[in-house]
């Protein structure tokens, strides 16, 4: 089974400090992604990266960014969080092997509140 | 733009009644149409996926979907809802044809009373 993992499952930070959320998964997938839940509003991308020091930003970059040094590891960096940053973040990853249309398998969130 | 639209922000179902979770999305081009689950503090779990061939797709717990065209629809369904399928369910459009992005609706939460 894809196992992919999340450093935390809850963090408290206090505004100003950088935080760094760690996405882990074991399947030699591709693609990595990162995406914040918030009620009301549903899944949103925040940056995804194809492939190995390759990223993209997503729907809602501000304020964040990305690195991605080995393939099997996919970091969010919030360079200086803000209280509304406080939110659920949700990693994924999704194999390209076999065509375009495969799933992308998410592990379990960190939720994240900023003071 | 592309969009997903989950009419139904929460619906209450009594354990064995039939479930249908609509979808509507707005895509160009053939969509890749899926539906995912969340269980309370949990990461997303895929329930199945459409991209092409039959409009009648099954998936994991007893779950099935129909995709319409002409409807732009691709509505969730099960015959008989049972008390640990309560979560939230969201319906999501692979936008390129890398399929590598999702534009996610915004979810339906499902609660199941006995």
């Amino acid at each position: 089974d894809v196992k992919v993992t999340q450093s935390s499952r809850y963090l408290v930070k206090r505004t100003g400090e950088k935080v760094f959320l760690e996405c882990v998964q074991d399947m030699d997938h591709e693609n990595m992604f990162w995406y914040r839940q918030d009620p009301g509003l549903g899944l949103r991308l925040i940056y995804f990266s194809y492939d190995v020091k390759m990223k993209e930003k997503g729907d809602i970059p501000e304020g964040y960014s990305v690195s991605r040094e080995k393939k099997e590891r996919f970091s969010l960096i919030l360079e200086s969080a803000s209280t509304n940053q406080t939110s659920m973040y949700l990693c994924a990853s999704r194999s390209l092997a076999g065509g375009f249309y495969n799933e992308q398998f998410f592990g379990p969130g960190t939720r994240l509140t900023v003071l | 733009a592309q969009s997903v639209t989950q009419p139904d922000i929460h619906i209450t179902v009594s354990e064995g009644a039939s479930l249908e979770l609509r979808c509507n999305y707005s895509y160009g081009a053939t969509p890749y149409l899926f539906w995912y689950v969340q269980s309370p503090g949990q990461g997303l779990q895929l329930l199945l996926k459409y991209f092409s061939g039959d409009t009648l797709v099954q998936g994991i717990k007893g779950f099935e979907a129909e995709f319409k065209r002409s409807q732009s629809s691709f509505n969730l369904r099960k015959p008989s809802v049972h008390w640990s399928d309560a979560a939230e369910y969201f319906c999501a459009v692979a936008i390129n044809q890398a399929g590598t992005a999702l534009i996610f609706g915004k979810g339906t939460t499902l609660s199941v009373s006995s």
